[in-house]
């Protein structure tokens, strides 16, 4: 498809498992950012990715969140030990070029945390 | 630390109806201020900003910048049951070779019939 695609859409997990979230961007855009929506809150920012450049991880929330981009194409976003708190959508998108401004995305994947 | 404050947060107006949403924002080196209609889980793109007083415009919704006094509107005129939507201000900015995205937590707007 022409869009970014996440997956799984949903995934429901026990307390203290690993989980990991995946998100293929539209072909040639070479930013991908990460983020999450709790319930009832605003999107914020987790990581992005630029390239070959360091990702800019200022956003994650602690040292359990974790993301990679394999090939300047797929990324995927690991959460370790998950926590109740993480449960949230977690949201991926990507644009043509860093700060390009329109940013598209994906579907989303819903995590609960059991 | 950036901030973005969106008001009202929530608003529930008549079919026909003009709405105005407001977007402020406490921002370093501002670049861009975009707003985002979240229907379901995915926001879609709705306008960016970059310039003051130019107003952009698309159908029935039209957005406005006033990088003086830091703020956006977002105007809907004639609205519809399909307006119903969180609509998301975030703002741009850049620190050296780097760009972040800081969202508001949004206006739930709500069309009645």
């Amino acid at each position: 498809g022409a869009g970014v695609s996440q997956s799984p859409s949903n995934k429901v997990t026990e307390k203290g498992k690993d989980v990991e979230l995946r998100c293929d961007p539209i072909s040639g855009h070479t930013a991908l950012y990460w983020y999450r929506q709790s319930l009832g809150q605003g999107l914020e920012f987790l990581i992005y990715f630029q390239g070959n450049s360091a990702p800019d991880k200022s956003g994650l929330p602690s040292d359990r969140f974790s993301a990679e981009r394999t090939g300047g194409s797929v990324s995927t976003l690991t959460i370790q030990r998950t926590q109740q708190e993480d449960s949230a959508v977690y949201l991926c998108a990507s644009s043509l070029l860093q700060g390009a401004g329109e940013q598209f995305f994906g579907p989303g994947t819903r995590l609960t945390v059991l | 630390e950036d901030k973005v404050v969106q008001s009202p947060l929530s608003l529930v107006v008549h079919e026909g109806d003009t709405v105005t949403l407001n977007c402020s924002y406490e921002v370093t080196n501002f670049r861009s201020l975009l707003w985002y209609k979240q229907e379901k889980k995915a926001p879609t793109f709705l306008f960016m900003l970059t310039s003051s007083g130019i107003e952009k415009k698309s159908g029935r919704l039209s957005s406005i910048l006033d990088k003086k006094e830091l703020f956006s509107i977002l105007n809907i005129t004639a609205t519809q049951t399909g307006d119903s939507a969180v609509y998301l201000c975030a703002v741009i900015n850049s620190g050296g070779s780097n760009y972040k995205l800081t969202f508001g937590k949004g206006t739930l707007l709500t069309v009645n019939p």
